[in-house]
């Protein structure tokens, strides 16, 4: 199985600032990597695919890079209701396998 | 716009076999561009992807929980089904189902969850 390492596990942060989520893959998956936002009590919701799309609908101020084994989300400039998990998963190889989250919270 | 909803006894004993079905609206199941899946998370834990299913019928599953689980299809009802078999207090969790693009193998859409324990 592939391996999703994300950091940090958890991050406090203000309204308005920059936030830098990494994942980092055991072997290289070219550009296969999804991130998601989970609320509490709510389904996780797809963010960014391939790696640096953003999904249709998700604000601006999300994106993505990255390709081979290190990937970042940033969130420009962190608003009110970003706080939440977040979660990168690798669709290169079953079992697909997501990173174990990164919770954003209010600092 | 497509909406998946669980549904499923929310307790099951141990060694019995856990069953869940998603049913699919605002959309076909039978689309040829889109797998079926099931993902499951303990409480205040990650997620697990557990398998996926094609609505021509070929399925693929976690290994680490392979020998238990068996996804399927019901094109004509527009639903698809989870049962996992031997079930223990460790498979108590929150159960999704998911819509697959085959494209990015991405998770487009969700079902809201439906919470399983397994307890007796």
């Amino acid at each position: 199985d592939i391996q999703m390492t994300q950091s940090p596990s958890s991050l406090s942060a203000s309204v308005g600032d920059r936030v830098t989520i990494t994942c980092r893959a055991s072997l290289s998956i070219s550009t296969y990597l999804n991130w998601y936002q989970q609320k509490p009590e709510k389904a996780p919701k797809l963010l960014i695919y391939a790696a640096s799309t953003l999904q249709s609908g998700v604000p601006s101020r999300f994106t993505g890079s990255g390709s081979g084994t290190d990937f970042t989300l940033t969130i420009s400039s962190l608003q009110p209701e970003d706080f939440a998990t977040y979660y990168c998963q690798q669709s290169y190889s079953t079992p697909w396998t997501f990173g174990q989250g990164t919770k954003v919270e209010i600092k | 716009q497509v909406q998946l909803q669980e549904s499923g006894p929310g307790l099951v004993k141990p060694s019995q076999t856990l069953s869940l079905t998603c049913t699919v609206s605002g959309g076909s199941i039978s689309s040829a561009t889109y797998y079926w899946s099931w993902i499951r998370q303990p409480a205040g834990k990650g997620l697990e992807w557990i398998g996926r299913i094609h609505p021509g019928g070929s399925t693929n599953y976690n290994p680490s929980l392979k020998s238990r689980v068996t996804i399927s299809v019901d094109t004509s009802k527009n639903e698809f089904s989870l049962k996992l078999s031997s079930v223990t207090a460790a498979d108590t969790a929150m159960y999704y189902c998911a819509r697959v693009r085959l494209d990015y193998r991405l998770f487009d859409s969700w079902g809201q969850g439906t919470l399983v324990t397994v307890s007796s």
